[in-house]
């Protein structure tokens, strides 16, 4: 399969924790990347290579993955984290690029 | 830095053409694949495809029997072509540098609209 699925929409509390899933098949063999979204900019990764955090991204930010489904979560949620966020990985193939239909974030 | 170019406008059956221009790394290296993204007003992204330093092209099979990605070393470019365009290619593209080794986009363009419209 070349498909990774998630949530449409999901909602914290300010300072809570969260967690947004993305699950596929081809996550039993490759890693996913994390991508935040904000209205109106370029999409801007926040995770590679299931959990590793590019420089500059808060540590609140981490990932993990088990089985066909891979994890971005938000320890202690701020407002400016309110985004879009896209994940990211291989096909099964190995050789071609696929998106997650992306997580609309909402920090209450 | 990454920085796309090309017509905001395109009619409907005609050829999308975007250039993507690079500062501060060569796109001959071969530690990077440069990749096209796009994404439709109000959606999600949606991978085009992307291309390698031998030349080696890799694309979406959606748009693959309308898409093709070149390099232009010397200019240290990568361009788009998507051929009998139709309002459902309205997105805002994005060029994008793709790690060999961890598979992600690690820099983006900021993007251009396209709006196919006659």
């Amino acid at each position: 399969s070349s498909e990774l699925t998630q949530d449409p929409a999901v909602s914290v509390a300010l300072g809570q924790t969260v967690r947004i899933t993305c699950q596929g098949d081809s996550l039993r063999s490759y890693f996913a990347s994390w991508y935040q979204q904000k209205p109106g900019q370029a999409p801007v990764i926040v995770m590679y290579a299931k959990d590793n955090r590019p420089s500059g991204i808060p540590d609140r930010f981490s990932g993990s993955s088990s089985g066909n489904t891979a994890s971005l979560t938000i320890t202690g949620a701020q407002a400016e984290d309110e985004a879009h966020y896209y994940c990211n990985s291989r096909d099964s193939s190995g050789n071609l690029v696929v998106f997650g239909g992306g997580t609309r974030l909402t920090v209450l | 830095h990454l920085q796309e170019s090309g017509p905001g406008l395109v009619k409907p059956s005609e050829t999308l053409s975007l250039t993507c221009s690079v500062s501060g790394g060569s796109i001959s290296s071969g530690n990077y694949y440069w990749g096209w993204i796009r994404q439709p007003p109000g959606k999600g992204l949606e991978w085009v495809g992307n291309i390698f330093y031998n030349g080696r092209t890799y694309y979406n099979p959606s748009l693959k029997s309308r898409v093709a990605i070149k390099m232009d070393m010397s200019k240290n470019q990568f361009s788009l072509k998507l051929t009998s365009v139709t309002a459902a290619d309205t997105a805002v593209y994005y060029c994008a540098r793709r790690a060999v080794v961890t598979a992600d986009f690690d820099f983006w363009g900021q993007g251009t609209l396209v709006i196919v419209s006659s």
